[in-house]
């Protein structure tokens, strides 16, 4: 099956700096990758995604970009803000399939 | 439109007990799915239901059953509960090939003594 890993597991940075959070997967037949976002104590939503046709997609403050020959992906908040304080998980699933792996998620705290 | 609702919120068990977890769509989804969250283990997949009628194994199925009652409900089940089960549990939906986007629910908080 597929394996995604997902780096680092926390990142803490000034309020304004950007922040990078990198996801790796191991199955070339994934061609769905979304990225959700976890608030404490509430319900992972999604926030972007992406998929194999496209290199890069952006929305706002947000974007991700795929390598599909190095398997991986990334997502890119810039400008942050306290609110974007969060656990952040990156997934990958094939489109025709119902399985979605995963990655262990990136507590990212952003300091005022 | 409530989107996806899970019951209960919180739920302590002894262990060897049995429980049923409750979930709904209204979003006239096919594809529903059950969710563990562990610290530091993210999200991994029990069983989901491509549509009615269907059931299949996700990465951690041992120790749980599944029931797709109707389009709308999926039920997770423990006959025997044991504290490594001791989890959040998100139950969530989707419809495959329109948006692929998952909605969850709120999740369920279970403690096994």
């Amino acid at each position: 099956g597929e394996n995604v890993e997902q780096h680092p597991s926390t990142l803490s940075v000034q309020e304004g700096d950007s922040a990078v959070i990198k996801c790796t997967y191991s199955d070339s037949a994934s061609n769905y990758f979304p990225w959700y976002k976890q608030e404490l104590g509430k319900r992972p939503q999604l926030i972007i995604d992406i998929r194999s046709n496209v290199g890069e997609k952006k929305d706002q403050r947000i974007a991700v970009t795929l390598n599909k020959t190095a398997k991986h992906f990334s997502l890119h908040i810039t400008e942050t803000q306290p609110e974007d304080s969060a656990v952040y998980f990156c997934a990958a699933s094939r489109a025709t399939g119902n399985q979605f792996y995963f990655g262990t998620g990136t507590s990212l705290t952003v300091i005022p | 439109n409530a989107g996806v609702t899970q019951t209960p919120k919180f739920q302590v068990l002894k262990t060897g007990q049995s429980m049923t977890l409750q979930c709904a769509q209204d979003m006239n989804h096919n594809s529903m799915y059950w969710y563990r969250q562990d610290p530091g283990m993210g999200l991994r997949l029990i069983y989901y239901s491509a549509s009615e009628g269907t059931t299949d194994k996700g990465e951690v199925p041992n120790g749980y059953n599944v029931s797709r009652l109707n389009k709308r409900e999926f039920s997770l089940r423990l006959e025997s509960a044991a504290p490594s089960q001791t989890s959040v549990y998100f139950c969530a939906s989707n419809e495959l090939g329109y948006r692929d986007e998952q909605f969850f629910g709120p999740g369920t908080r279970l403690t096994v003594l």
